[in-house]
Protein backbone atom coordinates (compact mmCIF):
# COMPACT_ATOMS: atom_id res chain seq x y z
CA UNK A 1 0.00 0.00 0.00
CA UNK A 2 0.79 3.21 -1.23
CA UNK A 3 1.36 5.73 1.92
CA UNK A 4 1.06 9.63 1.88
CA UNK A 5 2.46 11.05 4.62
CA UNK A 6 2.06 14.83 4.86
CA UNK A 7 3.64 17.60 7.03
CA UNK A 8 2.95 19.71 8.86
CA UNK A 9 0.39 18.30 10.76
CA UNK A 10 -0.87 22.26 11.32
CA UNK A 11 0.55 25.32 10.19
CA UNK A 12 -0.51 28.30 12.12
CA UNK A 13 -0.07 31.69 9.27
CA UNK A 14 -1.19 35.08 9.34
CA UNK A 15 -3.12 36.09 5.49
CA UNK A 16 -0.64 37.47 3.31
CA UNK A 17 2.12 34.96 4.26
CA UNK A 18 3.15 32.01 2.23
CA UNK A 19 2.29 28.52 2.80
CA UNK A 20 4.27 25.40 2.26
CA UNK A 21 2.47 21.98 2.85
CA UNK A 22 4.48 19.09 1.88
CA UNK A 23 3.14 15.16 1.02
CA UNK A 24 5.99 12.65 0.95
CA UNK A 25 4.69 9.15 -1.02
CA UNK A 26 6.21 5.47 0.38
CA UNK A 27 6.71 4.57 -2.85
CA UNK A 28 7.27 6.61 -6.04
CA UNK A 29 3.90 7.50 -7.56
CA UNK A 30 3.48 9.24 -11.21
CA UNK A 31 3.29 12.70 -10.73
CA UNK A 32 0.31 12.23 -13.23
CA UNK A 33 -2.03 10.76 -10.24
CA UNK A 34 -1.38 12.99 -7.44
CA UNK A 35 -4.21 15.09 -6.64
CA UNK A 36 -4.44 17.95 -3.60
CA UNK A 37 -7.74 18.94 -2.23
CA UNK A 38 -8.87 21.63 0.26
CA UNK A 39 -11.87 21.02 2.58
CA UNK A 40 -13.45 23.92 4.72
CA UNK A 41 -15.59 22.45 8.00
CA UNK A 42 -19.16 21.12 7.28
CA UNK A 43 -18.29 21.01 3.63
CA UNK A 44 -17.09 18.26 0.90
CA UNK A 45 -13.86 18.61 -0.61
CA UNK A 46 -12.71 20.24 -3.31
CA UNK A 47 -10.32 20.20 -5.84
CA UNK A 48 -7.51 22.18 -6.49
CA UNK A 49 -4.40 20.53 -8.16
CA UNK A 50 -4.34 17.55 -10.12
CA UNK A 51 -1.56 15.89 -12.15
CA UNK A 52 0.61 17.28 -9.07
CA UNK A 53 1.04 20.63 -10.66
CA UNK A 54 -2.09 21.60 -12.93
CA UNK A 55 -4.76 23.75 -11.19
CA UNK A 56 -8.47 22.43 -11.32
CA UNK A 57 -11.26 24.87 -13.05
CA UNK A 58 -11.83 28.31 -11.27
CA UNK A 59 -8.92 27.50 -8.61
CA UNK A 60 -6.81 30.96 -8.15
CA UNK A 61 -2.69 30.93 -9.37
CA UNK A 62 -2.14 31.82 -5.59
CA UNK A 63 -2.42 27.81 -5.19
CA UNK A 64 0.61 25.64 -7.17
CA UNK A 65 1.88 22.40 -6.52
CA UNK A 66 5.53 20.88 -7.39
CA UNK A 67 7.28 17.74 -7.55
CA UNK A 68 10.84 16.18 -6.41
CA UNK A 69 11.06 12.61 -6.37
CA UNK A 70 8.40 11.17 -4.36
CA UNK A 71 7.85 14.56 -2.54
CA UNK A 72 4.81 16.75 -3.53
CA UNK A 73 4.40 20.55 -2.40
CA UNK A 74 1.39 22.29 -2.46
CA UNK A 75 1.86 26.36 -2.37
CA UNK A 76 -0.47 29.30 -1.38
CA UNK A 77 1.64 32.05 -2.43
CA UNK A 78 -0.17 34.55 -0.19
CA UNK A 79 -3.09 33.31 2.06
CA UNK A 80 -6.39 34.69 1.41
CA UNK A 81 -9.25 34.66 4.97
CA UNK A 82 -11.25 32.18 2.87
CA UNK A 83 -7.90 29.70 2.82
CA UNK A 84 -7.45 28.58 6.51
CA UNK A 85 -8.82 24.94 5.54
CA UNK A 86 -7.43 21.24 5.71
CA UNK A 87 -5.72 20.37 2.81
CA UNK A 88 -5.21 16.49 1.74
CA UNK A 89 -3.15 15.16 -1.06
CA UNK A 90 -3.63 11.76 -2.59
CA UNK A 91 -2.82 9.45 -5.49
CA UNK A 92 -4.62 6.83 -7.27
CA UNK A 93 -2.80 3.94 -8.39
CA UNK A 94 -1.25 1.05 -7.02
CA UNK A 95 -3.15 -1.08 -4.32
CA UNK A 96 -5.90 -0.18 -3.01
CA UNK A 97 -6.76 1.70 -5.47
CA UNK A 98 -6.56 5.42 -3.94
CA UNK A 99 -5.18 6.83 -0.84
CA UNK A 100 -5.05 10.17 1.33
CA UNK A 101 -2.49 11.91 3.21
CA UNK A 102 -4.13 12.57 6.55
CA UNK A 103 -3.91 16.02 6.12
CA UNK A 104 -2.51 19.15 6.95
CA UNK A 105 -4.53 22.27 8.48
CA UNK A 106 -3.82 25.42 7.90
CA UNK A 107 -5.28 27.70 10.59
CA UNK A 108 -4.43 31.58 11.33
CA UNK A 109 -1.93 32.41 13.66
CA UNK B 1 -23.88 22.78 -13.51
CA UNK B 2 -22.93 19.13 -12.21
CA UNK B 3 -24.53 17.93 -8.93
CA UNK B 4 -24.15 14.90 -6.86
CA UNK B 5 -26.51 14.38 -4.25
CA UNK B 6 -26.53 11.41 -1.61
CA UNK B 7 -28.88 10.10 0.41
CA UNK B 8 -29.65 7.28 2.45
CA UNK B 9 -27.62 8.08 5.79
CA UNK B 10 -29.01 7.49 9.25
CA UNK B 11 -28.73 5.14 12.28
CA UNK B 12 -28.24 1.61 12.01
CA UNK B 13 -27.36 -1.33 14.81
CA UNK B 14 -24.35 -3.25 14.27
CA UNK B 15 -24.49 -5.81 11.89
CA UNK B 16 -26.84 -4.13 9.96
CA UNK B 17 -27.28 -2.92 6.56
CA UNK B 18 -28.01 0.44 4.69
CA UNK B 19 -28.29 1.68 1.10
CA UNK B 20 -26.90 4.70 -0.16
CA UNK B 21 -27.66 6.70 -3.48
CA UNK B 22 -26.35 9.29 -4.97
CA UNK B 23 -27.99 11.36 -8.15
CA UNK B 24 -25.93 12.92 -10.30
CA UNK B 25 -26.85 15.36 -12.64
CA UNK B 26 -25.39 18.46 -15.12
CA UNK B 27 -23.30 16.05 -16.59
CA UNK B 28 -23.83 12.44 -18.45
CA UNK B 29 -23.25 10.49 -15.89
CA UNK B 30 -22.54 6.94 -17.65
CA UNK B 31 -19.49 8.15 -18.93
CA UNK B 32 -17.97 8.67 -15.53
CA UNK B 33 -15.97 6.28 -13.12
CA UNK B 34 -18.15 7.32 -9.72
CA UNK B 35 -16.58 6.62 -6.46
CA UNK B 36 -18.04 6.48 -2.61
CA UNK B 37 -15.18 8.52 -0.07
CA UNK B 38 -15.95 8.41 3.49
CA UNK B 39 -14.86 10.12 6.58
CA UNK B 40 -14.64 9.55 10.04
CA UNK B 41 -15.85 11.85 12.53
CA UNK B 42 -12.49 14.45 13.34
CA UNK B 43 -10.94 11.85 11.07
CA UNK B 44 -9.16 12.19 7.46
CA UNK B 45 -10.65 11.28 4.15
CA UNK B 46 -10.67 7.12 2.91
CA UNK B 47 -11.73 6.00 -0.35
CA UNK B 48 -14.03 2.79 -0.54
CA UNK B 49 -14.98 2.00 -3.65
CA UNK B 50 -15.28 2.41 -7.29
CA UNK B 51 -17.06 1.14 -9.97
CA UNK B 52 -16.50 2.00 -13.64
CA UNK B 53 -18.20 4.12 -16.22
CA UNK B 54 -19.85 1.37 -18.34
CA UNK B 55 -19.15 -2.00 -15.79
CA UNK B 56 -16.47 -3.12 -18.37
CA UNK B 57 -12.88 -3.76 -16.32
CA UNK B 58 -9.55 -5.85 -17.96
CA UNK B 59 -10.06 -8.16 -15.98
CA UNK B 60 -13.72 -8.77 -16.37
CA UNK B 61 -14.50 -6.78 -13.38
CA UNK B 62 -16.05 -3.44 -13.32
CA UNK B 63 -16.07 -2.80 -9.21
CA UNK B 64 -13.12 -2.30 -6.36
CA UNK B 65 -12.82 -1.73 -3.11
CA UNK B 66 -10.94 -1.39 -0.01
CA UNK B 67 -9.89 -4.02 2.19
CA UNK B 68 -11.51 -2.63 5.09
CA UNK B 69 -15.22 -3.19 3.25
CA UNK B 70 -14.07 -6.15 0.78
CA UNK B 71 -17.08 -8.78 0.87
CA UNK B 72 -19.52 -6.30 2.91
CA UNK B 73 -20.21 -3.26 0.57
CA UNK B 74 -21.47 -3.64 -2.93
CA UNK B 75 -21.23 -0.99 -5.58
CA UNK B 76 -23.56 -0.79 -8.43
CA UNK B 77 -25.00 2.17 -11.03
CA UNK B 78 -28.07 2.70 -12.58
CA UNK B 79 -26.97 4.49 -15.54
CA UNK B 80 -30.51 5.16 -17.13
CA UNK B 81 -31.59 7.01 -14.06
CA UNK B 82 -27.72 8.66 -13.07
CA UNK B 83 -27.56 6.86 -9.85
CA UNK B 84 -24.46 5.23 -8.41
CA UNK B 85 -25.10 2.88 -4.81
CA UNK B 86 -23.38 1.93 -2.32
CA UNK B 87 -24.74 -1.79 0.12
CA UNK B 88 -23.44 -1.59 3.10
CA UNK B 89 -24.17 -5.17 5.16
CA UNK B 90 -22.80 -6.33 8.31
CA UNK B 91 -22.10 -2.88 9.67
CA UNK B 92 -19.42 -2.23 12.36
CA UNK B 93 -19.20 0.39 14.60
CA UNK B 94 -15.79 1.71 12.38
CA UNK B 95 -17.82 2.58 9.17
CA UNK B 96 -19.35 5.25 10.98
CA UNK B 97 -18.54 8.39 8.88
CA UNK B 98 -20.20 10.87 6.44
CA UNK B 99 -20.01 9.20 2.80
CA UNK B 100 -19.03 10.99 -0.05
CA UNK B 101 -19.62 10.01 -3.54
CA UNK B 102 -17.30 11.43 -6.08
CA UNK B 103 -17.15 11.83 -10.09
CA UNK B 104 -13.86 10.03 -11.29
CA UNK B 105 -12.27 12.22 -13.84
CA UNK B 106 -7.84 11.60 -14.63
CA UNK B 107 -7.39 9.64 -11.44
CA UNK B 108 -8.93 12.50 -9.30
CA UNK B 109 -12.18 13.51 -7.82
CA UNK B 110 -13.47 16.69 -9.43
CA UNK B 111 -16.99 16.68 -8.12
CA UNK B 112 -17.81 15.62 -5.02
CA UNK B 113 -21.35 15.80 -3.29
CA UNK B 114 -22.09 17.36 0.57
CA UNK B 115 -22.37 13.66 1.70
CA UNK B 116 -24.72 11.61 3.71
CA UNK B 117 -24.31 10.29 7.47
CA UNK B 118 -23.95 6.67 8.45
CA UNK B 119 -24.10 5.93 12.35
CA UNK B 120 -23.43 2.33 13.91
CA UNK B 121 -24.35 2.53 16.83
CA UNK B 122 -26.80 0.46 19.54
Amino acid sequence: EIVLTQSPGTLSLSPGERATLSCRTSQSVSSSYLAWYQQKPGQAPRLLIYGASSRATGIPDRFSGSVSGTDFTLTISRLEPEDFAVYYCQQYGGSPSVTFGQGTKVEIK
Amino acid sequence: EVQLVESGGGLVQPGGSLRLSCVGSGFTFSSYWMHWVRQAPGKGLVWVSRIKSDGSNSDGSSTSYADSVKGRFTISRDNAKNTLHLQMNSLRAEDTAVYYCARGADRTFDYWGRGTLVTVSS
